[in-house]
C-alpha cells in the first residue's frame, strides 16, 4: 500500500505565477488535510476535505488559495499569484474515516515551494 | 498566546538517556493528543495518540496527559541516535477534525 504521494516535491515559481500542488491519499482514505510549514515553525492547518467536499477551510487565506478533492484524481492545492511569503513546505495528510477522530494522519513527504 | 506551546530546543542527550518532551496548551476542550516524529526533509509520522488524561506506553515511548495542568509529555527510554528528529505534539477537540500542532522540539541523541 503506497503512502501519501505528493508532487512535485520541489517547485520554484516567480512572483505572480501560479503554483499547483497535488496529493494522492493512501488507498481507501477519503479524508485529506493540507498543512503549511514554515522554517522553525509548526504545521499550520489550512484545509480539510472529503471527496468532493470542503469541510473546513478556516486556515486557508481567503484570497489566492483554493483546494479541491475531486471524485476522481488527486487533491489539488492551488496558489494563484504567488508572493515570496508563500515560500514554505506544504504537507498533505490523509486518513481513513475510522481514524480521523483519533488524529491518525498519514503525511506525505511534502512539496517545497520557493517563490523568487 | 499560542494554543499549543512547545520548546523548540535543540535538546541534546547522550545515547541511552531518558528523554522528556513536553507541550502545554490553553484550550481546555482539547481531548485528543498526539505525538508525531519528523525527520529532516520528511513528513511527520504518528508515534502515539491518547484520549483525555492518563498514560500510554508503546515500546520505548510513553505518552502522558495531565488535563488539569494542560500539559502533555512524551518520554523516550534508552534513546538512540536514530531517535534524532523533531517531535511535534498535536491536539484536537472532540468531534472536530482540526489538529493544532506545536512548533516541534528538535532532539539530538549523541552516540
Amino acid at each position: 500500500n503506497a503512502g501519501v504521494m505528493q508532487n512535485p516535491r520541489h517547485l520554484v515559481r516567480r512572483r505572480g505565477q501560479e503554483a499547483r500542488l497535488r496529493c494522492s491519499p493512501m488507498k481507501g482514505h477519503s479524508h485529506v488535510y493540507w498543512y503549511r510549514q514554515l522554517p522553525e515553525e509548526g504545521l499550520k492547518f489550512m484545509v480539510y476535505l472529503q471527496k468532493e467536499n470542503i469541510i473546513d477551510e478556516s486556515g486557508m487565506p481567503k484570497e489566492r488559495f483554493s483546494a479541491e478533492f475531486p471524485k476522481e484524481g488527486p487533491s489539488i492545492l492551488r496558489i494563484q499569484q504567488v508572493v515570496r511569503g508563500d515560500s514554505a513546505a506544504y504537507f498533505c495528510a490523509s486518513s481513513p474515516t475510522d481514524r480521523v477522530i483519533t488524529g491518525e494522519l498519514f503525511f506525505g513527504e511534502g512539496s517545497r515551494l520557493t517563490v523568487l | 498566546q499560542k494554543e499549543v506551546e512547545q520548546d523548540p530546543g535543540p535538546l541534546s542527550v547522550p545515547e541511552g538517556a531518558i528523554v522528556s518532551l513536553n507541550c502545554t496548551y490553553s484550550n481546555s476542550a482539547f481531548q485528543y493528543f498526539m505525538w508525531y516524529r519528523q525527520y529532516s526533509r520528511k513528513g511527520p509520522e504518528l508515534l502515539m495518540y491518547t484520549y483525555s488524561s492518563g498514560n500510554k506506553e508503546d515500546g520505548r515511548f510513553t505518552a502522558q496527559v495531565d488535563k488539569s495542568s494542560k500539559y502533555i509529555s512524551l518520554f523516550i527510554r534508552d534513546s538512540q541516535p536514530s531517535d534524532s528528529a523533531t517531535y511535534l505534539c498535536a491536539m484536537s477537540e472532540a468531534g472536530t477534525y482540526k489538529y493544532i500542532f506545536g512548533t516541534g522540539t528538535r532532539l539530538k541523541v549523541l552516540a
